[in-house]
């Protein structure tokens, strides 16, 4: 099934403590994307990446980074969380050109306490 | 960024067609109109999307206003199932930094009675 494969689901964290979440797809995709949803601001774009060590910071990527090193992988890595990054994360991927829309993953919801 | 305007909710019946509107005024040649819903919990969820001719699928139908200001998504037959959160969005073709960048906004919360 093509699929867009965000790991975990659900993660609570303390302040500070360095975490990734994994995004995988099986479609071939060049391009990924993380995006952050959050309550009154809808979703927000962090980070995008176009094709394999391709990557381009988003509308809010301060105390995110990324990497593209495989096709199907876009880890996005929190080095120190903080509280104000408590949110619902959602990985999306897409083949580059016009006609293509994009494949979601089911989301992961990160607490940092 | 180009912006959307939509209603922030909608209300159908059961196996009645649904028109959700959007506005998009500032729309540039390149931008191609996506539509997404999110359903409760889930991830947001590719509907359908065009460029200036109506589009059909199996989910909908996307109806673009000649002046490609404003389009409406049609369901043609609306199903429990169906009732979420529904985004229109353009996405950037220009090229550059912005290129395939999707930029969403409130949404209109579409309920289905039964």
């Amino acid at each position: 099934e093509a699929q867009v494969t965000q790991n975990p689901r659900y993660l609570i964290t303390v302040t500070g403590k360095k975490l990734t979440v994994t995004c995988s797809q099986n479609m071939n995709h060049e391009y990924m994307s993380w995006y952050r949803q959050d309550p009154g601001l809808g979703l927000r774009q962090i980070y995008y990446s176009m094709n394999v060590e391709v990557t381009d910071k988003g509308d809010v990527p301060e105390g995110y980074k990324v990497s593209r090193k495989e096709k199907r992988n876009f880890p996005l890595i929190l080095e120190s969380p903080s509280p104000n990054q408590t949110s619902l994360y959602f990985c999306a991927s897409s083949l580059l050109g016009d006609n293509y829309g994009y494949t979601f993953g089911s989301g992961t919801r990160l607490t940092v306490v | 960024d180009a912006k959307t305007t939509q209603p922030n909710s909608m209300e159908s019946n059961e196996e009645e067609p649904v028109h959700l509107p959007c506005n998009h005024s500032t729309i540039s040649g390149t931008d191609y109109i996506h539509w997404y819903r999110q359903l409760p919990s889930q991830g947001p969820e590719y509907v359908i999307h065009g460029l200036t001719s109506n589009v059909n699928n199996r989910m909908a139908s996307l109806a673009i206003a000649e002046d490609r200001k404003s389009s409406t998504l049609i369901l043609h037959r609306a199903t429990l199932r169906d009732a979420a959160v529904y985004y229109c969005i353009l996405r950037d073709n220009a090229g550059g930094t912005s290129y395939g960048k999707l930029t969403f906004g409130q949404g209109t919360i579409l309920t289905v009675h039964p």
